[in-house]
């Protein structure tokens, strides 16, 4: 069971919106920025937001993040067929004294 | 820019320790902004940090509660590297092992940087 619970799948058409939820708790995401990182198959996770919603240099301003409460959000427009891939939120958790992982969302383009 | 090159067996027996390095270059292992982390992927446990180690002034580690019994994570300042022990591995250990790098341009805990994975099987 992971400490942040993500949907395990979405799905969407290309050129369309999809969005990703990550749900924690007071001491996780509640405190603390939350990150999110983009898998591709066969590849190591790759940073596409960080500080809740400030992007990398080279990531497309197509993905954004926010986070309101004990809540965080990865939102996708314009998606396409290469934007199929596992996504993950992260936090601190200032309880656990660790880095805790969202369980990971699939998503799939239509 | 830091980049991290990963060494180490892929397979170890149960019972046994587990031991990876992680090499860095085009940075420092005494960076006073960046954290050196450990973390793993299996199907079961999806992602899980194991821990880091960081320099500020002195050397300091956090470990994740689930393997802070079994685990090292030291810094070998002579080959700018760091590196993982986990002991009395069981093939719940199975799993890619990234060690990961937080440079401190993004914070402390996102992680920018990762090595390109260690696929470790416990198996006798």
């Amino acid at each position: 069971q992971s400490v942040l619970t993500q949907p395990p799948s979405v799905s969407a058409a290309p050129g369309q919106k999809v969005t990703i939820s990550c749900s924690g708790s007071s001491s996780n995401i509640g405190k603390n920025y939350v990150s999110w990182y983009q898998q591709l198959p066969g590849t190591a996770p790759k940073l596409l937001i960080y500080d809740n919603n400030k992007r990398p240099s080279g990531i497309p301003d197509r993905f954004s993040g926010s986070k309101s409460g004990k809540s965080a959000t990865l939102g996708i427009t314009g998606l396409q067929t290469g934007d199929e891939a596992d996504y993950y939120c992260e936090t601190w958790d200032s309880t656990l004294n660790a880095v805790v992982f969202g369980g990971g969302t699939k998503l799939t383009v239509l | 820019q830091v980049q991290l090159q990963q060494s180490g067996p892929g397979l170890v027996k149960p019972s046994q320790t587990l031991s990876l390095t992680c090499a860095i270059s085009g940075g420092s292992v005494y960076s006073n902004s960046a954290t050196w982390n450990w973390i793993r992927q299996s199907p079961s446990r999806g992602l899980e940090w194991l821990g880091r180690t960081h320099y500020r002034s002195k050397w300091y580690n956090n470990f994740a509660v689930s393997v802070r019994s079994r685990i090292t994570i030291s810094p070998d300042t002579s080959k700018n590297q760091f590196s993982l022990q986990l002991n009395s591995v069981t093939p719940e250990d199975t799993a890619v092992y990234y060690c990961a790098a937080a440079s401190g341009a993004y914070g402390d805990v996102a992680f920018d940087i990762w090595g390109q994975g260690t696929m470790v099987t416990v198996s006798s």
